[in-house]
């Protein structure tokens, strides 16, 4: 099946950081969704962004679907950015296929 | 629009016992997925249904796990008997055939 690898697993920052956020997939894929899991433990779309570049606020996501993979930007971090990022993908009529995440922290 | 919505929240129960889990995915979605979180194994997908069908079910662990689509708006996930290595939390999501998936807030799970 495919492999989805985040990376880095861990980041720390002090707010108003930049930061970026990268995943690898192992073959083509249909579709590609970064999620926000807050500490409340919802998964909160971000965006679905099987190819191509897109914003919201603060936050955009580029994906290179030729080259298997995709990047989020977190712009002026804030401690409300706290929590974990999973990047998933899937090939057309299958589920989605999670990475392990990678877990910000963001102090004030 | 309401999201994908599952029932319990929360659920604590004594090993050994039935355990349902339930979820109502959004209205037109066609697709329905059955999502266990773990601390040492993530998010691993169980099962998912197309059209209310089963369509790949292997990742449900063992025959203790049970999963029925009875219509287009109502799953249940069914752990019977329930073991403390089943405590989880439980995910159920939904889409419309190549759209985004929602998830839904999950259930946390305890067996003691």
């Amino acid at each position: 099946g495919i492999q989805v690898e985040q990376s880095p697993p861990d980041l720390i920052l002090q707010e108003g950081a930049n930061s970026t956020l990268r995943c690898n997939f192992s073959d083509s894929v249909n579709n590609l969704q970064w999620f926000h899991q807050n500490p409340w433990g919802q998964l909160i779309n971000l965006f679905y962004i099987p190819s191509g570049t897109k914003q919201n606020g603060r936050l955009s996501a580029t994906t290179v679907a030729t080259e298997r993979y995709s990047l989020l930007y977190i712009s002026s971090s804030q401690t409300t950015d706290s929590g974990v990022y999973f990047c998933a993908v899937n090939q057309a009529g299958t589920a989605l296929i999670f990475g392990k995440g990678t877990t910000l922290s963001v102090s004030s | 629009d309401a999201g994908v919505i599952q029932s319990p929240r929360h659920e604590v129960t004594e090993m050994g016992q039935e355990v349902t889990l339930r979820c109502k995915p959004i209205s037109g979605h066609d697709y329905l997925f059955w999502y266990r979180q773990t601390m040492m194994r993530g998010l691993e997908l169980l099962i998912y249904f197309n059209n209310n069908v089963p369509i790949d079910d292997s990742g449900m662990p063992e025959d203790r796990f049970s999963a029925k689509m009875p219509n287009a708006s109502f799953s249940t996930l069914k752990i019977q008997p329930s073991e403390p290595r089943d405590s989880a939390v439980y995910f159920c999501a939904s889409r419309k055939s190549n759209q985004p998936q929602h998830f839904g807030d999950g259930t946390r799970l305890s067996i003691l």
